[in-house]
């Protein structure tokens, strides 16, 4: 069964940073792209980052150069670096299995809240 | 990137028929074969329902289905039960390795 897991989330000041990470299971994380997906309070999806089988990365403009996306194949785990936050950046954030340009399974996600 | 557009909301009586629409533009929607469609309930993960325009995954029912017409995909409902009374959002590939989500559609069970 297919399984992934986020933790790291919590309350950050604004120009801080956290890590986040997601625990997979019931499939090898390195063989699949993987994806970090946001929802700010009381709004709608926003896709964030991808990181390809080969170990390419990709982000959404808002996140460039701020966030990095990476993974431990030993620990099947993927994670989310974030640097820099600001108030924008409040959201749960969801990682989330992709398949075919789609995003087939989704963790039950970790809340980043960046706030004085 | 513009998020797609999405009617905020939408309502039908059980056993009706709702329709969704998602437009976006020829760099996406219209562009490529990748448009998504996932039910979320409140405090929950979305889940997919539908992929590649029109496929349902294994376990979702055969009420919902998907379609596209140029740069605007639809998600129809049909059959509506009370269960279905959920936020939806469509999400196409956007070229560039990237992607981007509707803005949302609340469902209603009248």
């Amino acid at each position: 069964e297919v399984q992934l897991v986020e933790s790291g989330g919590g309350l950050v000041q604004p120009g801080g940073s956290l890590r986040l990470s997601c625990a997979a299971s019931g499939f090898t994380v390195s063989r699949n792209y993987m994806n970090w997906v946001r929802q700010a309070p009381g709004k709608g999806l926003e896709w964030v980052s991808v990181i390809y089988s080969g170990g390419s990365t990709y982000y959404a403009d808002s996140v460039k150069g701020r966030f990095t996306i990476s993974r431990d194949n030993s620990k099947n785990t993927l994670y989310l670096q974030m640097n820099s936050l600001r108030g924008e950046d409040t959201a749960v954030y969801y990682c989330a299995r992709g398949y075919s340009n789609n995003f087939d399974y989704w963790g039950q996600g970790t809340l980043v809240t960046v706030s004085s | 990137q513009s998020a797609l557009t999405q009617p905020r909301s939408v309502s039908g009586s059980p056993g009706q028929s709702v329709t969704i629409s998602c437009t976006g533009t020829s760099s996406d929607v219209g562009g490529y074969n990748y448009v998504s469609w996932y039910q979320q309930h409140p405090g929950k993960a979305p889940k997919l329902m539908i992929y590649d325009v029109s496929k349902r995954p294994s376990g979702v029912p055969d009420r919902f289905s998907g379609s596209k017409s140029g740069n605007t995909a639809s998600l129809t409902i049909s059959g509506l039960q009370a269960e279905d009374e959920s936020d939806y959002y469509c999400c196409s590939y956007a070229g560039n390795y990237s992607y981007v989500f509707g803005t949302g559609t609340k469902v209603t069970v009248l």
